[in-house]
């Protein structure tokens, strides 16, 4: 079964330094990962989706890392900002057949950036 | 375009109560996706629709049903709430699987 860890579970950073979070993912079979944000009381937002056969994906601020081999991806966030707090979440979706519908998603990173 | 959307946002029910949640979602996606979201446990999948006219569980899908209604709508029904149930509920949908998905608001649910 596909478990999906994000560690650490809260983050607090000054205002300009750069956000580093950390997703790992037991099963490397996947098809794509895709990164989230939900604040408080809300839905999530999609933020990146990167392909299997991709390392990399950028929008903005953001960049998203994959390494498959190793089970892990990483949301860099450069120059962070109060606006930037929220709770980040990885899902991972497999490439199995029918499983290929279902993201499995990792317990989230709450980050605090402070002015 | 208003994306996915979810009504009731809120909803307080008594155990043994029923009650339907509705999404719909205006982007013609053929995939939408019923997740509930729990402290500590994060989100799960509870039932989900490839496509029109299809439906499959999740990795729990005790005690609700779905309905896939048309290609906008997915509707998730509690025929006997449970305190077990109390939940935030989301709705997704994505053009076809391994696309992105699209998250709705939520429903608070409260099952007392």
């Amino acid at each position: 079964k596909q478990e999906v860890t994000q560690i650490p579970a809260a983050l607090s950073v000054p205002e300009g330094e750069n956000l580093v979070l950390n997703c790992s993912f037991t099963d490397s079979a996947i098809y794509n990962l895709q990164w989230f944000r939900q604040d408080p009381g809300k839905g999530l937002t999609s933020l990146l989706l990167i392909q299997s056969s991709q390392r990399e994906q950028t929008s903005g601020r953001l960049n998203a890392s994959l390494d498959k081999s190793s089970g892990r991806s990483t949301l860099y966030i450069a120059a962070s900002q109060p606006g930037d707090s929220a709770t980040y979440l990885c899902a991972v979706n497999l490439s199995v057949g029918a499983a290929g519908n279902k993201l499995t998603f990792g317990g989230g990173t709450r980050v605090l950036v402070k002015p | 375009n208003a994306g996915v959307t979810q009504t009731p946002k809120f909803q307080v029910l008594k155990t043994g109560q029923s009650m339907t949640l509705q999404c719909a979602q205006d982007m013609n996606h053929n995939s939408m996706y019923w997740y509930r979201q729990d402290p500590g446990m994060g989100l799960r999948l509870i039932y989900y629709s490839a496509s029109e006219g299809t439906t499959d569980k999740g990795e729990v899908p005790n005690g609700y049903n779905v309905s896939r209604l048309n290609k906008r709508e997915f509707s998730l029904r509690l025929e006997s709430a449970a305190p077990s149930q109390t939940s935030v509920y989301f709705c997704a949908s994505n053009w076809a699987s391994y696309n992105e998905q699209f998250f709705g608001p939520g429903t608070r649910l409260t099952v007392l």
